[in-house]
């Protein structure tokens, strides 16, 4: 049950994009997505809402298909800084979010 | 944003020891904090989650006896590893949920803990 993103991994050169997809097997009420660093924690990115409110980031943006059960994060311009481990994060019931399967990018000069 | 804070940010302890990891939500309160472990090239898997005044809710296939969760006040849980062998080594991170903010339910998580066990 934990949603599937892809791809597992990226590499992107400086200002390139990437779009970086998240399948559920459940329906859909709200989409996190959170960035991590190797040996940090997750640091929140987005939260995308059904009936298509959107908190987050002014340099990524993210779509919600609340049919398809989908979510992709869009990375435009891509910077160094963006490199890392990107989750997606289904919530589910008493607040509990279940992460997904990750998507390693690389982001080189 | 609101801030979360673990310690200690990492341990080394000899296989059957106890181990306590505090978890504070420094400038909110939290009635629910949450409580994740990831292996190396993994993705957080939730443990349990730890609530105010009650007991634990345990996530299928973890040993409530094992990971003992203590949530005594509105910023504080601590997770204990009771008993820890060298399997348990991995990267334990909480989370908490500024239920002040708004209805978008935005989890901020500690900086995490890192257990070895030898």
């Amino acid at each position: 049950q934990q949603p599937v993103q892809s791809p597992q991994a990226v590499i992107l050169r400086e200002g390139e994009d990437a779009v970086i997809n998240c399948s559920s097997s459940k329906a859909l009420y709200s989409v996190h997505w959170y960035r991590q660093k190797h040996g940090e924690a997750p640091v929140f990115l987005m939260i995308l809402l059904k009936g298509g409110e959107q908190k987050g980031h002014d340099k990524i943006s993210a779509s919600f298909n609340e049919k398809k059960q989908q979510s992709s994060l869009y990375l435009t311009a891509s910077q160094l800084s963006y490199s890392g481990t990107y989750f997606c994060g289904i919530l589910g019931g008493y607040q509990k979010v279940t992460f997904g399967t990750g998507t390693k990018l690389q982001v080189i000069p | 944003g609101a801030v979360v804070s673990q310690h200690p940010s990492w341990v080394i302890c000899k296989s059957g020891t106890s181990v306590k990891i505090e978890c504070r939500s420094l400038d909110f309160q939290a009635t629910t904090m949450f409580w994740y472990r990831q292996f190396p090239k993994q993705s957080l898997m939730l443990m349990a989650t730890s609530n105010e005044g009650s007991k634990a809710t345990y996530e299928q296939g973890v040993e409530k006896d094992k990971f003992l969760i203590n949530h005594a006040s509105l910023t504080l849980s601590t997770l204990t590893v009771t008993s820890a062998h060298p399997e348990d080594s991995s990267f334990y991170i909480c989370s908490a949920r500024d239920e002040q903010a708004g209805g978008y339910n935005e989890q901020f998580f500690g900086p995490g803990t890192r257990l070895t066990v030898l």
